[in-house]
């Protein structure tokens, strides 16, 4: 067990409206990204974190932003939901010692946006 | 450009024989490779892994191939059980220091008793 929790699980939200997606994680993992899931696209990442106040863009980054004001919290942020933002994202955090290239992912945020 | 594809959608094998999942890459840079295992309405759980600088890793029932010439990986299942009926991602990283993965688009497997 990771420690990662994600809130909300299940959300469903209107065409325009803000919507921010928490990460939680009580390890204390510098680096934490964020992943959206869609059918015949596997997982792409959206953005990522290497520290407090230090993130970057990921692959599909248009129409999200992000902010981590402490290691322990990374938050998605879609400023105006769309239509094509319905996904499943999901929230990650690297590991440390002998597998720092494995990640390791929360439950996941099912978003449906009418 | 999908850097790297899985490219069978699904997959379907009876209960007790082997289960091979393929994946291809194209990045030269990728050094490390992984495979995940998703059940619905869970995150991505971390099968296995193998670095560039081997070609065989294995973990109890499960065995990753890499071929880096062909840029090829493969997972083995042996034998195989219902309870791994679930998608398979395969993912890779390299070239950068952030640990960024990039995934397959995953196969779904059916183990049938």
């Amino acid at each position: 067990d990771a420690g990662i929790t994600q809130s909300p699980r299940h959300k469903v939200t209107e065409t325009g409206t803000p919507v921010t997606l928490r990460c939680h994680q009580t390890e204390n993992h510098r680096y934490m990204y964020w992943y959206r899931q869609d059918p015949g696209h596997g997982l792409r990442l959206i953005h990522y974190s290497y520290g407090v106040k230090d993130t970057d863009k990921g692959e599909v980054s248009d129409g999200y932003s992000v902010s981590r004001s402490k290691t322990e919290d990374f938050l998605l942020t879609l400023e105006s939901a769309t239509s094509s933002q319905t996904s499943v994202y999901f929230c990650a955090i690297r590991g440390f010692g002998g597998a720092t290239d494995t990640q390791y992912f929360g439950p996941g945020t099912r978003l449906t946006v009418l | 450009d999908q850097q790297v594809k899985q490219n069978s959608p699904s997959l379907s094998v009876q209960e007790g024989r082997i289960s091979i999942l393929n994946c291809d890459y194209t990045n030269s840079m990728f050094d490390y490779f992984l495979w995940y295992k998703k059940y619905p309405a869970e995150g991505p759980t971390f099968l296995i892994s193998i670095s560039s600088i081997k070609d065989k890793n294995e973990d109890g029932r499960f065995t990753v191939f890499l071929n880096k010439s062909a840029k090829h990986l493969s997972l083995h299942i042996v034998p195989s059980q219902p309870g791994d009926s679930a998608v398979y991602f395969c993912a890779a990283s390299g070239g950068t220091s952030y640990g960024k993965l990039t995934f397959g688009q995953g196969t779904i497997l059916t183990v049938h008793p």
